[in-house]
């Protein structure tokens, strides 16, 4: 089991650029879910997907950020254009959701994301 | 909306001894879950204990332990015999089926283990 992997673990880009960061959940779990973690606002839940679907992404700041999940194995969050306030870490985390509702969050190590 | 509150940002213990970080929640659920992640300078978030509420007794994982008080909606976790290693950013974290699974966190407790 590889866990949860997250790339690139680090980024920095120029403002007014666009910013990909991926996920590749473990495999054989259904939810995924992308985090971002800021010192003023903590940890928040921006959208989560199950079997591939959007489930809810009224976390999602604004219109320049996107999900998409094309198949079980892989994930995206784009910003664009990217802004200063976006500097964060996001992580990505994914569970098995069935029976065992008490099954936790398996988190990746979090892409931190610099805009000047 | 559920909520979960650490009122402590920081704490301190010296090694070996043994420190309980604190972790209330407000939820009208009465099916779910609770747990917390440790969250060490390397950035990964791990879990440490997971607590269902239905279950009286309280979870343990070796030296961490839970004191979850149902009726009071507080869940603080306990670490024995601290290690250098124990240092870290602590995450309370509530989770309810009804809400989709996702984990709602606290605001952390960072634990600093001193030799």
């Amino acid at each position: 089991d590889a866990g949860v992997i997250q790339s690139p673990r680090h980024e920095v880009t120029e403002m007014g650029q666009e910013v990909t960061l991926r996920c590749k959940p473990i495999s054989g779990h259904n939810s995924l879910f992308w985090y971002r973690q800021t010192m003023m606002r903590g940890l928040e839940l921006l959208i989560y997907f199950n079997n591939n679907v959007p489930i809810d992404d009224s976390g999602m700041p604004e219109d320049r950020f996107s999900a998409k999940m094309p198949n079980a194995s892989f994930s995206t969050l784009k910003i664009q254009p990217s802004e200063p306030r976006d500097s964060a870490v996001y992580f990505c985390a994914s569970r098995q959701q069935g029976r065992a509702d008490n099954s936790p969050l398996h988190f990746g190590n979090g892409t931190r994301l610099t805009v000047t | 909306a559920q909520t979960v509150t650490q009122s402590q940002p920081e704490m301190s213990v010296q090694e070996a001894e043994t420190v309980t970080l604190s972790c209330t929640y407000d939820t009208s659920e009465n099916n779910y879950y609770l747990f917390w992640y440790k969250q060490p300078p390397s950035r990964q978030m791990i879990l440490v204990i997971r607590q269902e509420a239905y279950k009286q007794q309280n979870a343990t994982e070796n030296r961490f332990s839970v004191n979850f008080q149902k009726a009071a909606k507080s869940f603080s976790l306990k670490i024995s015999d601290s290690q250098l290693g124990d240092t870290a950013m602590y995450f309370c974290a509530f989770m309810t089926p009804a809400s989709g699974s996702r984990l709602t966190f606290g605001e952390g407790t960072q634990l600093t283990v001193n030799p």
